[in-house]
């Protein structure tokens, strides 16, 4: 069975742009949660997706924003860049019910740097 | 919100010698813990869970972790490290959220190096 993937793995952007990354949960999971990881402030919960909605987010703000296909496939998207959001972006996949939504995959990452 | 603290930023051990990573968590109820592992450049790893049940959880590549309600502690264990046990170690709880879902609050987590 095929893990998760999440493209591309590494993207260099500037202040003031927007970017998009995808994840591709393993197959038959319809949950893909999304969480930032920096030095400083660690792992942090940006949201999360089942069937197509959204369906818990953390506390980020609204330039943050995702979306997930029928396929189960998940993008998240940042708008207007800013340095900050310079981290590794991990996306987890999970049934998403049941007793094994308790077990997340996660992805290798995509590291975005904002110049 | 559902927390859990890893007091240690390293933890140094030698190859052979058996290695403890701590963490403590603050809950409200009964809590759903977990410990993950990330190698540099890669994801985080899954090692293993506790939901309820046996207060010791054996999980992969022989680590183990010990639930204490008393301490409110879930240090995760091995008898005899490796050196390819030198990663970073991150202890989560899950936080339940609306619409039956949920999300993993993880500690800062711990570097583990282990010597050879």
């Amino acid at each position: 069975k095929a893990g998760v993937t999440q493209t591309p793995r590494y993207l260099i952007k500037t202040r003031g742009q927007q970017v998009t990354l995808s994840c591709s949960p393993i197959s038959g999971h319809r949950s893909v949660s999304w969480y930032q990881q920096t030095p400083g402030q660690g792992l942090q919960f940006l949201f999360e997706y089942f069937s197509e909605t959204q369906r818990n987010k953390g506390n980020f703000p609204g330039r943050f924003s995702g979306r997930q296909f029928s396929n189960s496939r998940s993008e998240m998207n940042v708008s207007t860049l800013e340095l900050g959001d310079s981290a590794l972006y991990l996306c987890a996949s999970s049934t998403g019910q049941g007793a094994s939504y308790n077990e997340q995959f996660f992805g290798p990452g995509t590291r975005l740097t904002v110049l | 919100a559902q927390s859990v603290a890893q007091p240690e930023d390293q933890v140094n051990v030698a190859e052979g010698n058996p290695l403890t990573v701590k963490c403590t968590y603050s809950v409200s109820g009964n809590p759903y813990l977990f410990w993950y592992v990330q190698y540099p450049n890669r994801g985080l790893q899954f090692l293993l869970k506790y939901l309820t049940g046996d207060n010791l959880v054996k999980g992969s590549y022989g680590f183990e972790a010990e639930f204490n309600k008393s301490q409110t502690s879930f240090h995760l264990k091995k008898p005899s490290a490796l050196v390819s046990d030198s990663a970073l170690y991150f202890c989560a709880v899950r936080d339940d959220r609306g619409n039956s879902g949920y999300a993993l609050n993880f500690g800062k987590g711990t570097s583990l190096l282990v010597t050879p």
